[in-house]
């Protein structure tokens, strides 16, 4: 069964550091990336996604996302934290042909001002 | 404009009753998706519906039902509870037909449904 994984379950930064979340999924074939955000009492909102082309992905709020299908990964970068990124951070995947996304269970940031 | 309406916001259901949640897409959004979020996980996906057909299925059982009526909006609608059912159960819909395609889908802010 398909599954992904994001290692870091809670993560703490001063503001102006610089982030990277992990996101491995174990599907062989063509997938759908994606990484969503839920700010606190918001609800969940597209970070940015990866369906082809150029393998580094650019979103909102400058966060963006590298796809290295050699590692099956799509880690989520940001160079500079701001305390606004508190949130929850959450990784999915679609195998291409599917309409079933698989979450990964998430990671919570907090950035200390 | 309004955005993914779901109703109510919070539930509280004792063991074998049933329940049905009820989801109003973004004006013009002809897809809506199902999904539970147990505490401390990410959202697990249980159905896709899209112009009143069910197009995608989770690993839920029968118990766990929707559907779509013809204005797009759905109702999720679960049996004989048990108390693993307890979670945010979030409703998500966008404009296409498949679960992810380049039409982003939005989330509303879920319904909280607590079984005793």
């Amino acid at each position: 069964a398909q599954s992904v994984s994001q290692h870091n379950h809670h993560v703490i930064l001063s503001e102006a550091a610089s982030l990277e979340l992990g996101c491995n999924y174990s599907y062989g074939g063509t997938v759908n990336l994606f990484w969503y955000v839920q700010y606190p009492g918001q609800h969940l909102q597209l970070l940015l996604k990866y369906f082809s082309g150029d393998p580094l992905v650019k979103g909102i709020k400058g966060f963006e996302a590298e796809f290295i299908k050699s590692k099956f990964s799509f880690n989520l970068r940001k160079p500079s934290v701001q305390w606004s990124d508190t949130a929850e951070y959450f990784c999915a995947v679609i195998r291409g042909g599917s309409y079933i996304p698989t979450f990964g269970r998430g990671t919570s940031l907090i950035v200390h001002p | 404009d309004a955005g993914v309406t779901q109703s109510p916001t919070h539930l509280i259901k004792t063991r074998g009753q049933h329940v049905t949640l009820r989801c109003s897409p973004i004006s013009g959004h002809k897809s809506v998706s199902w999904y539970q979020q147990v505490l401390g996980q990410g959202p697990q996906f249980i159905f896709q519906y899209y112009e009143k057909e069910e197009r995608g299925r989770g690993n839920f059982p029968d118990r766990f039902s929707a559907r779509q009526f013809p204005n797009y909006s759905s109702e999720l609608n679960v049996n004989a509870l048990l108390l693993g059912d307890s979670a945010l159960y979030l409703c998500a819909s966008s404009l296409a037909g498949t679960a992810y395609s380049n039409q982003p889908q939005h989330f509303g802010d879920g319904t909280r449904l607590s079984i005793l």
